[in-house]
């Protein structure tokens, strides 16, 4: 089974829809992100929970906010989607060990707004 | 603030050549370094980093990357490319102060096509 999950992993929804993307994680990892990834941009960090009271905007975070429900869910809404938000949105995981930090993904919702 | 660069949108190399793909760093101090791979349709998978210590790091995959600290490049080779290599790679920078890779910045990806 897939250590980081994400659903679903598709969704095409309208203008003006509230949208709800979930991340759930086995790998007991406190650190939790979302990214969202556009054609020729990379990805862009969203929001960043360090634990379950810790919630941090990222660099994109209008438009977006975000629910830490458990150490392992982490979730992603857009309120009122807009065409612009069509993209590839990713969660990943990390744990801070021996000073080092490394992120691990999951396999990405794909989300269109019509 | 920290900002990667990827020179290249696109590299084409035949199967068996080798490959060597350029990640440029800006950053004020050593930052934590990292390559991920994303296959079509798929999430990103960890390649390698580096923390510290020897700047030729090994990675999965057979790739392997070189950390120069004169240069600001973290750059990615492999001496035989395969067809199955052929993905979009991207280049990621953390700053160390704050625990590494809570915060990285991507650079834009490289898309490899592999002839056979």
């Amino acid at each position: 089974d897939a250590d980081v999950t994400q659903t679903p992993r598709n969704r095409i929804t309208k203008t003006g829809k509230r949208i709800m993307l979930e991340c759930s994680q086995t790998k007991g990892h406190d650190r939790m992100y979302w990214y969202r990834q556009d054609p020729g941009l990379g990805l862009r960090l969203i929001y960043y929970s360090f634990d379950v009271k810790d919630i941090n905007k990222g660099e994109i975070s209008d438009g977006y906010s975000v629910s830490r429900q458990a150490q392992a869910k982490f979730s992603l809404s857009l309120e009122s989607a807009i065409p612009n938000q069509t993209a590839l949105y990713f969660c990943a995981t990390s744990v801070r060990l021996a000073g080092t930090d490394t992120q691990y993904f999951g396999p990405g919702t794909r989300l269109t707004v019509l | 603030a920290q900002s990667v660069t990827q020179p290249d949108i696109h590299i084409t190399v035949s199967e068996g050549a080798s490959l060597e793909l350029r990640c440029n760093y800006s950053y004020g101090a050593t930052p934590y370094l990292f390559w991920y791979v994303q296959s079509p349709g798929q999430g990103l998978q960890l390649l390698l980093k580096y923390f510290s210590g020897d700047t030729l790091v090994q990675g999965i995959k057979g790739f392997e990357a070189e950390f120069k600290r004169s240069q600001s490049s973290f750059n990615l080779r492999k001496p035989s490319v395969h067809w199955s290599d052929a993905a979009e790679y991207f280049c990621a920078v953390g700053p160390i102060l704050t625990g590494g890779g809570n915060k990285l910045t991507f650079g834009t990806g490289t898309q490899l096509k592999v002839e056979l």
